[in-house]
């Protein structure tokens, strides 16, 4: 089955610098890969997402690479805000209906 | 739209006893998912229906867990008996036929002792 490695497990930043999130897949079926955020005691909230169909994909301050030959994708935050800080989960889906497989997590910390 | 919700929000019982979590699904998704989340790992699918039938229920464990979603909108999860490492907070997500994104509720926080 699929297997998704992510890291770094931590990552603090300061205050408006960039933090990048890399997330590996094992199965090269794989054509799906949200990215959620979720913050502490709370649910996990869908963020960014992209189809293997699409190199990169942004919004406002998020964006996200995807290299099918390497098999891995990337979560890239600028501007880094406080509100930002949160643990971020990638994943990857190997076709519709079929099942998402998560990362362990990244927890992020945005020092003011 | 109201989201998913779930009950109880946090459970706390001994080992060996049962205990079940209750999900319903925001109107209209015929798509329901279970997941355990462990504390400091991601979510992991336990389970996931089309309507009232299993798509999926290859990493729930069968011998003590179970699952159903019998008119096809709310579902329960249960344990019976629960051991130590099931620890773990329980999330119902939902989705809309055909769509990617799964709503999650705001999970179900067990712990065995």
């Amino acid at each position: 089955g699929e297997n998704v490695e992510q890291h770094p497990s931590t990552l603090s930043v300061q205050e408006g610098d960039s933090a990048v999130i890399k997330c590996t897949y094992s199965d090269s079926a794989s054509n799906y890969f949200p990215w959620y955020k979720q913050e502490l005691g709370k649910r996990p909230q869908l963020i960014i997402d992209i189809r293997s169909n699409v190199g990169e994909k942004k919004d406002q301050r998020i964006a996200v690479t995807l290299n099918k030959t390497a098999k891995h994708f990337s979560l890239h935050i600028t501007e880094t805000q406080p509100e930002d800080s949160a643990v971020y989960f990638c994943a990857a889906r190997v076709a519709a209906g079929n099942k998402l497989t998560f990362g362990g997590g990244t927890r992020v910390l945005v020092k003011p | 739209e109201a989201g998913v919700a779930q009950s109880p929000r946090y459970k706390i019982i001994e080992k060996r006893q049962s205990v079940a979590f209750w999900c319903n699904p925001i109107s209209g998704h015929a798509t329901l998912y279970w997941y355990q989340q462990i504390l400091g790992q991601g979510p992991k699918l336990l389970i996931q229906f089309q309507n009232n039938g299993v798509v999926d229920d290859s990493q729930l464990p069968k011998d003590r867990f179970s699952a159903e979603r019998l008119k096809g909108v709310d579902s329960t999860l249960k344990i019976q008996p629960a051991k130590l490492e099931d620890s773990a907070v329980y999330l119902c997500a939902s989705s809309l036929p055909g769509s990617d994104e799964q709503y999650f509720g705001p999970g179900t926080r067990l712990t065995v002792t």
